[in-house]
């Protein structure tokens, strides 16, 4: 089945400092990518969708200078936390779809990002 | 706006019997739906997926079943095992152009546990 490698899978940094999570498409090419942010005990909540070569889109409320997305190429988005604070602390994940119409979104393991 | 809901925190089932999963939805644009297994601390799996011309999916042990009218669908798991015991997490998604294209709408989640 289709893999997407997330890395890092743990991050423990001092406040103000700037985190970058990238996200792989191992075995397709992914021409969108999406950045999930997830709460204890509760759903998954859209951050932003990537698509290679353009900006990202942002879901509402989400500050696009505080995440900053880049998409590029067909394997590769990166997501980096700017100046991170413990409120940023969370469990990130992404995934990867391909082009084709009705494709599942394939999911990294996630990174588990706290900020002390 | 819960455009998709799993009304079911939780549920338990003997190992061998049927798991049954279900997932309501609002938003009459959908027509993708998926179905992902998600354990702590990692990014959700893929398990199943039917577009909204179907009415049922099969694929090994896990069955998707759809119902437009009511704006319902259900995963069934036959039979059950304790390696099933997950958060399962249905997902909708319209393929209209534009910046929605792809993006899933996530449920709260159903806590399953198989006991032996």
């Amino acid at each position: 089945g289709a893999v997407v490698s997330q890395h890092p899978s743990w991050v423990i940094c001092k406040s103000g400092t700037s985190v970058k999570i990238e996200c792989r498409s191992l075995d397709f090419q992914a021409t969108t990518m999406f950045w999930y942010r997830q709460f204890p005990k509760q759903s998954l909540m859209l951050m932003a969708t990537s698509n290679e070569g353009s900006k990202a889109t942002y879901e509402q409320g989400v500050e696009k200078d505080k995440f900053l997305i880049n998409h590029a190429s067909l394997t590769l988005s990166t997501l980096t936390v700017t100046s991170a604070h413990p409120e940023d602390s969370s469990f990130y994940i992404c995934s990867a779809r391909a082009r084709s119409r009705n494709q599942p979104q394939h999911f990294g393991d996630g990174t588990r990002l706290s900020i002390l | 706006d819960q455009q998709v809901k799993q009304n079911s925190p939780s549920l338990s089932v003997q190992e061998g019997r049927i798991s049954i999963l279900n997932c309501d939805y609002t938003n009459s644009m959908f027509d993708y739906f998926l179905w992902y297994k998600k354990y702590p601390a990692e990014g959700p799996t893929f398990l199943i997926s039917i577009s909204s011309i179907k009415d049922k999916n099969e694929d090994g042990r896990f069955t998707v079943f759809l119902n437009k009218s009511a704006k319902h669908l259900s995963l069934h798991i036959v039979p059950s095992q304790p390696g099933d015991s997950a958060v399962y997490f249905c997902a909708a998604a319209y393929n209209a152009g534009g910046t929605s294209y792809g993006k899933l709408t996530f449920g709260q989640g159903t806590i399953l546990t198989v006991h032996p």
